[in-house]
């Protein structure tokens, strides 16, 4: 059972589109992290959203918490060639010791 | 330099054979991970280290073992290698939350 369900998978747009890539879950988190992963390199942090309704602005990204802290959304404003990449959602539940649960990722192609 | 550097960055092995992914770190931190990467699947905890004796099984860790020799360095071994290993792996620390992430090894057991 995946407990962070992460869609869409796929996502192929032209330069200047919006988007929206949502996290999902039936359990709550005590955070939720976005990461940004290019080829050849490993994930690296965006975002950390910790309190239920959070909103976070990264330049054109928007980052939303779910008030039952069960869920969060990435939200690209007007998508650029250079936000082409694996997006993926990692939250951290009660008790695991901080460790990482991630979803499957979002492998977001921007064409220009 | 790299904060977190592994090595080798691409290997091919043949089944039945004892490999050893090498990771180390400059950050000083005190909290190591050891990733898989499938296409499709996402990120998957093998082992874990809150500090150099403390050593823990994450979600998927048969076939694999892992060493701390020192705080900033975290192996991790596949003792006879099988071809549902080739995947992507990642070495990770972390601290206050935020993890980082070494560049990755490509690893392929034919």
């Amino acid at each position: 059972t995946q407990l962070l369900e992460q869609s869409p998978q796929f996502l192929s747009i032209q330069e200047g589109e919006n988007l929206t890539v949502y996290c999902n879950s039936s359990s709550v988190f005590s955070s939720l992290q976005w990461y940004r992963q290019e080829p050849g390199e490993g994930p690296v942090l965006l975002v950390t959203v910790v309190t239920g309704g959070e909103v976070k602005k990264l330049k054109r990204l928007t980052f939303q918490f779910g008030d039952a802290r069960k869920d969060s959304s990435l939200h690209i404003t007007a998508a650029q060639p250079g936000d082409t990449g694996l997006y993926l959602c990692a939250g951290v539940k009660g008790g695991s010791q901080g460790n990482l649960i991630f979803g499957k990722g979002t492998k977001l192609s921007v064409k220009p | 330099d790299a904060d977190v550097t592994q090595t080798p960055r691409n290997r091919i092995t043949k089944t039945g054979k004892r490999i050893m992914l090498e990771c180390s770190q400059t950050k000083g931190h005190d909290r190591m991970y050891w990733y898989r990467q499938d296409p499709g699947l996402g990120l998957r905890l093998i082992y874990y280290s809150f500090d150099v004796k403390d050593i823990n099984k994450g979600e998927i860790s048969d076939g694999y073992s892992v060493s701390r020799q020192a705080q900033a360095k975290f192996s991790l071994s596949l003792e006879s290698a099988i071809p549902n290993q080739t995947a992507l792996y990642f070495c990770a620390t972390s601290a206050f939350g935020e993890q980082f992430f070494g560049p990755g090894t490509r690893l392929t057991v034919l």
